[in-house]
């Protein structure tokens, strides 16, 4: 069965520290897709990042940065230098790649505050 | 471009009235998606569209709750009568169809701010 776990509920950071997210996912399929979403306090789920499961090189954003591990299934989230304006709750999804699969399977999110 | 609208942004009702929220995609989005969200937890689809039709309604609770888009662009979700329980966030998405063996799992999902409802 497909799931995908987000163990941390809430972050608290003081700006400029590092932090890393968790994302842990179970699937059986061979292909299949992680997500990462922010959502800042205003609602609307912005689209960070995508990787395939055939790609597992890490990627960096700026300060973002993720770590795709298929041996232990994980696909961690970095921010590095953390600004008060990453303050949001961080979702990590997971589709499998079958033909015309839409199903996305949502972990519970992780709420990241950074004080000033 | 304008991103995915949706309006109310708010709404509050007494248990039992009708409400109905509207979406609007991004322009040559094919897929349409309604989404309801829970204080503290991930979104579950309720309902997604591809153009017109809505293929995969399966955790749409039908006895209440019902959808349309007509003419594959904007959409309504209306829930009647609404419970309690249906006090959540409805958040609204699109995303265009990539083409291939991958169709849909590999989709990007552009939301809106999405509709929070309090149903008291």
């Amino acid at each position: 069965a497909q799931k995908v776990t987000q163990a941390q509920t809430e972050i608290s950071v003081v700006e400029k520290e590092d932090v890393t997210l968790d994302c842990v996912y179970e699937t059986r399929d061979t292909t299949y897709y992680l997500f990462w979403y922010k959502q800042p306090p205003s609602g609307e789920l912005v689209f960070l990042i995508r990787r395939n499961s055939f790609d597992e090189q890490n990627e960096i954003s700026g300060r973002y940065s993720w770590n795709f591990q298929k041996s232990t299934s994980s696909f961690n989230f970095t921010i590095t230098a953390s600004q008060v304006v990453d303050s949001a709750v961080y979702f990590c999804a997971l589709s499998e790649g079958g033909d015309s699969n839409y199903q996305l399977i949502w972990g519970a999110g992780t709420k990241l505050i950074i004080k000033p | 471009e304008a991103g995915v609208v949706q309006s109310p942004r708010y709404k509050i009702i007494e248990k039992k009235q009708p409400v109905a929220f509207w979406c609007n995609p991004i322009s040559g989005h094919n897929t349409l998606y309604w989404y309801r969200q829970n204080l503290g937890q991930g979104p579950e689809l309720l309902i997604r569209y591809e153009n017109e039709e809505a293929v995969d309604d399966s955790q749409l609770p039908k006895d209440r709750f019902s959808a349309e888009r007509l003419k594959g662009v904007d959409s309504t979700l209306k829930i009647q009568p609404a419970e309690l329980g249906d006090s959540a966030v409805y958040l609204c998405a699109s995303s265009l169809d990539l083409p291939g063996p991958h169709r849909g799992g590999a989709n990007v999902l552009t939301f809106g701010a999405g509709s929070r409802l309090t149903v008291l």
